[in-house]
């Protein structure tokens, strides 16, 4: 089992929609979240963090965290052309050697016209 | 506001050169990360530190060699360069505790042949 698994995508979801991405964890004790925008050909962009559970939103965009079903969200209303990217999920653990960061391999948003 | 920098941002190497890669970082963090990205897939981490002198092996460490003589540099060092490694190189820093959101360099697309 991945560490942290997202579906690879393509999503594809109409301008004004709103576009959901999803995220899952394996290590009940990972403390802290991320989601992380990466355009073609740059490096990832810090979008939004989550620390506890429930929702966190941030503009157009809504972070929801479950531990119990080791499940994070990001929630985009109103997505705009220029939200396509592949989103990053991110999830940190503290082991042996200090705070861990892993990422999902990402989900490739597309909005269209 | 210079973040984290990284150098070069591109290189060819031939099969078994070696090369280092350099990352600074001006945010006086703790946290130093070196991530490899292949095309469609997600950052595996390769080493990371928590502070000058202290470096851990990630994910993907082999081929790789890394050090933390000072808290803003971390350079990674590729001795006897294999086509396998030719990917994206992405630094990233952090504080570690507390807001411990990481921050990326613009990368160094590296090519082996």
């Amino acid at each position: 089992q991945k560490e942290v698994e997202q579906n690879s995508g393509p999503l594809s979801v109409p301008e004004g929609a709103i576009a959901s991405l999803n995220c899952t964890y394996s290590d009940r004790g990972s403390q802290s979240f991320f989601w992380y925008r990466q355009y073609s050909g740059k490096s990832p962009e810090l979008i939004m963090s989550i620390y506890s559970n429930g929702d966190k939103e941030d503009g157009r965009f809504t972070a929801q965290l479950n531990k119990a079903s080791q499940y994070v969200s990001l929630l985009i209303r109103d997505s705009q052309p220029s939200d396509s990217a592949t989103y990053l999920c991110a999830v940190n653990r503290v082991t042996g050697g200090g705070n861990k960061l892993t990422f999902g391999t990402g989900t490739q948003l597309k909005v269209e016209l | 506001n210079a973040g984290v920098t990284q150098t070069p941002k591109f290189r060819i190497l031939k099969i078994g050169q070696s090369m280092t890669l350099q990352c600074t970082q001006d945010m006086n963090h703790n946290y130093m990360y070196w991530y490899r990205q292949d095309p469609g897939m997600g950052l595996k981490l390769i080493y990371y530190s928590v502070g000058a002198g202290i470096t851990d092996k990630g994910e993907v460490p082999n081929g790789y060699n890394v050090s933390r003589s000072t808290t803003e540099d971390f350079p990674l060092r590729l001795e006897l360069a294999a086509p396998s490694q030719t990917s994206v190189y992405f630094c990233a820093s952090s504080y570690g505790t507390g807001t411990i959101e990481a921050f990326f360099g613009q990368g160094t697309r590296l090519t082996v042949v």
